[in-house]
């Protein structure tokens, strides 16, 4: 049973750095993309980047200037660094499993089979 | 990229269908066969219920079907449930910046 779990601090500081770490318990660790997605409190959800374990990125151009997701294959582990938060990047964060697939010659994920919990992350002094 | 747009509400009576729209444009949408729709409890993660705008994945009741016309796409979901009431959310690819884009979410209420 494949199964994600965020881990982090739930509190940072404004213009500080958001960090976060999705442990993942899934024998095909590099055979999917591992994805970040967000959701303010009360909104919608927001793609923020995907990585393969080779360390290929795809971030939200939004998002692109703070952001860094990072992989870690030894322990099934990826991460997330956003810098320079604000009160706009409060939300709760998702990892989730992306099922890979070729379009137009590029690789993107095609869906997300797979999704952690959730952490909420709280940005405030 | 904006986001695709979603009727905030959509209800029936239970044993009725709903139907949620997603529309978005020739980018998106329109423009390609991958779209997903995701069912979210409250306090709980997305749940995929359709992929490639049609199919769905092993254990999601046949209830739940997927279409597409033009750049809309649509989430059916037939013989409504108590456990049906739920945010749903749709989400296509995008090209451009080989990223997906998520639709504004819709909340079914069963009434």
């Amino acid at each position: 049973q494949v199964q994600l779990q965020e881990s982090g601090p739930g509190l940072v500081k404004p213009s500080e750095t958001l960090s976060l770490t999705c442990t993942v318990s899934d024998a095909s660790f590099k055979s999917y993309y591992w994805s970040w997605i967000r959701q303010p409190p009360g909104k919608g959800l927001q793609w923020i980047g995907f990585i393969y374990y080779s360390g290929t990125t795809t971030y939200n151009p939004s998002l692109k200037s703070r952001l860094t997701i990072s992989v870690d294959t030894s322990k099934n582990q990826f991460s997330l660094k956003l810098r320079s938060v604000t009160t706009a990047d409060a939300a709760v964060y998702y990892c989730a499993r992306g099922i890979p697939r070729s379009v137009d010659g590029t690789w993107v994920v095609d869906r997300l089979d797979y999704w952690g919990q959730g952490t909420l992350v709280t940005v405030s002094s | 990229q904006s986001a695709l747009t979603q009727p905030p509400s959509a209800s029936g009576s239970p044993g009725q269908s709903v139907a949620i729209s997603c529309t978005g444009t020739s980018r998106d949408v329109g423009g390609y066969n991958y779209v997903s729709w995701y069912q979210q409890h409250p306090g709980k993660a997305p749940k995929l219920m359709i992929y490639e705008v049609s199919k769905r994945p092993s254990g999601v009741p046949d209830r739940f079907s997927g279409s597409k016309s033009g750049n809309t796409a649509s989430l059916t979901v037939s013989g409504l449930q108590a456990e049906d009431e739920a945010d749903y959310y749709c989400s296509s690819y995008a090209g451009g910046n080989n990223f997906d884009v998520f639709g504004t979410g819709t909340k079914v209420t069963v009434l």
